[in-house]
């Protein structure tokens, strides 16, 4: 069955340093990958997505992400971080089965910025 | 804005009670994906309709059912609540079962 692993519960990085985002995925064909974001109270807002293709891959808000079939990763990145980027990220893989593509969430990733 | 609606916003019921919940999808969206977001679980797929089809079951409770109309609309129908149950309801959508998905702001169910 397929997973996805977020290994970091909870970052805090200083506004305008950089920032890395963990996710590691088990699936056993050629996965699709997302990074969405969801501010308090708010719904999920999808950052990017990996179909195929050029491995790096960009998004909305200044983040990109590097898809590594040999290490199963798809780590989020921001060059700098402001401080409205304070929210929780989950990494998401999309299971294909009978004409569904039901996305399976990592447990999520809270960053916390410090002004 | 995803272009997904979600009614209603909040919602405070009872032990044993039922409730609905609807989704309006995007316009042109034919497929409508419900997930769960519950502080132990997590996200969680429940249920997927294509087109006023159902496509896939995920995680979903016998005491949960959900259908899609005609004009697209979903609801996620829940019954016997347990405590539990409270959790924040997703609904998503996309142009057809293998595109992007956009979700709504949800729906937070609080069971007392």
């Amino acid at each position: 069955a397929q997973s996805v692993t977020q290994p970091d519960i909870h970052i805090t990085v200083s506004e305008g340093a950089s920032l890395e985002l963990r996710c590691n995925y088990s699936y056993g064909a050629t996965p699709y990958l997302f990074w969405y974001v969801q501010s308090p109270g708010q719904g999920l807002q999808l950052l990017l997505k990996y179909f195929s293709g050029d491995t790096l891959v960009q998004g909305i808000k200044g983040f990109e992400a590097e898809f590594k079939r040999s290490q199963s990763s798809f780590n989020l990145r921001k060059p700098s971080v402001h401080w409205s980027d304070a929210a929780e990220y989950f990494c998401a893989v999309a299971y294909s089965g009978a004409g569904s593509y039901q996305l399976t969430f990592g447990k999520g990733t809270k960053l916390s910025v410090i002004p | 804005d995803s272009g997904v609606t979600q009614t209603p916003k909040h919602l405070i019921t009872a032990t044993g009670q039922r409730v609905t919940l609807r989704c309006s999808p995007r316009s042109g969206d034919l497929s409508v994906y419900w997930y769960q977001q519950s502080l132990d679980q997590g996200l969680q797929f429940l249920i997927q309709y294509y087109n006023g089809e159902e496509r896939a079951k995920g995680n979903i409770l016998e005491r949960f059912s959900a259908q899609q109309f005609p004009d697209l609309h979903s609801e996620l129908n829940l019954s016997s609540l347990e405590l539990g149950d409270s959790a924040l309801y997703f609904c998503a959508s996309s142009l057809a079962p293998q595109e992007t998905q956009y979700f709504g702001p949800g729906t937070r169910l609080l069971v007392l």
